[in-house]
């Protein structure tokens, strides 16, 4: 049974850096998945930041492109993502997901969600 | 970016009657839609994939139909745990993936 985790800060400064990672159990990070972070807030719903492939292929959404960046630790087998110019828009509670297999259009398992609230 | 719109937002029924939820996509997305299911405090729910198919352990009572820019979610008997947010989401044009904005399914 596929399980994720997320953790990292709860609170982030305006400008700062938000960073996250979800760890990984019941699956190999390395078997062929595309591991994916979502965010939601109540005034944008649900909104797909971007996937990562297990041989390290990666898709961001466009309207985050420049501020987002995401990589695996296969030792540890987590994943990770990172926002850098974050405002109070980026609050949010954050998911990770797995869509699996190499060509996928769903995600099937999912993190339990971490609230990360940006304020000074 | 293809938008996805949930139709009602919010749907009041009672235990036992049948609910009907619409999502339709801004273009033609073919099959590439699914269907989650949200509790409060909790991630979404993988229900149906590629617009019919039910995920696993997802009971029969939930049903998904429709292809191109029109897909319906019927729940035949709703049970008290069904009442919830039901989410749709594509991913017909790679990579991008979006949700539709939900409806809520209430007593």
């Amino acid at each position: 049974q596929v399980q994720l985790q997320e953790s990292g800060p709860g609170l982030v400064k305006p400008s700062g850096t938000l960073s996250l990672t979800c760890d990984v159990s019941g699956v190999s990070i390395s078997s062929p998945n595309w591991w994916n972070w979502v965010r939601q807030t109540p005034g944008r719903g649900l909104e797909w930041l971007g996937d990562i492939y297990h041989r390290g292929d990666i898709n961001y959404n466009p309207s985050l492109e420049g501020r987002v960046t995401m990589s695996l630790d296969k030792s540890k087998n987590q994943f990770s993502l990172t926002l850098t110019s974050v405002t109070v828009a980026d609050t949010a509670v954050y998911y990770c997901a797995r869509g699996p297999g190499s060509v996928t259009s769903i995600l099937d398992s999912w993190g339990p969600g971490s609230l990360v609230t940006v304020t000074s | 970016e293809i938008v996805l719109t949930q139709s009602p937002a919010t749907l009041s029924l009672s235990p036992g009657e049948r609910a009907t939820l619409s999502c339709r996509a801004s273009q033609d997305v073919a099959t590439y839609l699914a269907w989650y299911q949200q509790k409060p405090g909790q991630a979404p729910r993988l229900l149906i994939s590629d617009a019919s198919d039910r995920a696993t352990g997802i009971p029969a009572r939930f049903a998904g139909s429709g292809s191109g820019t029109d897909f319906t979610l019927t729940i035949s008997s709703l049970e008290p745990e069904d009442f919830a947010v039901y989410y749709c989401q594509q991913r017909s044009v790679w990579p991008v993936i979006t949700f539709g904005q939900g409806t809520r399914l209430e007593i």
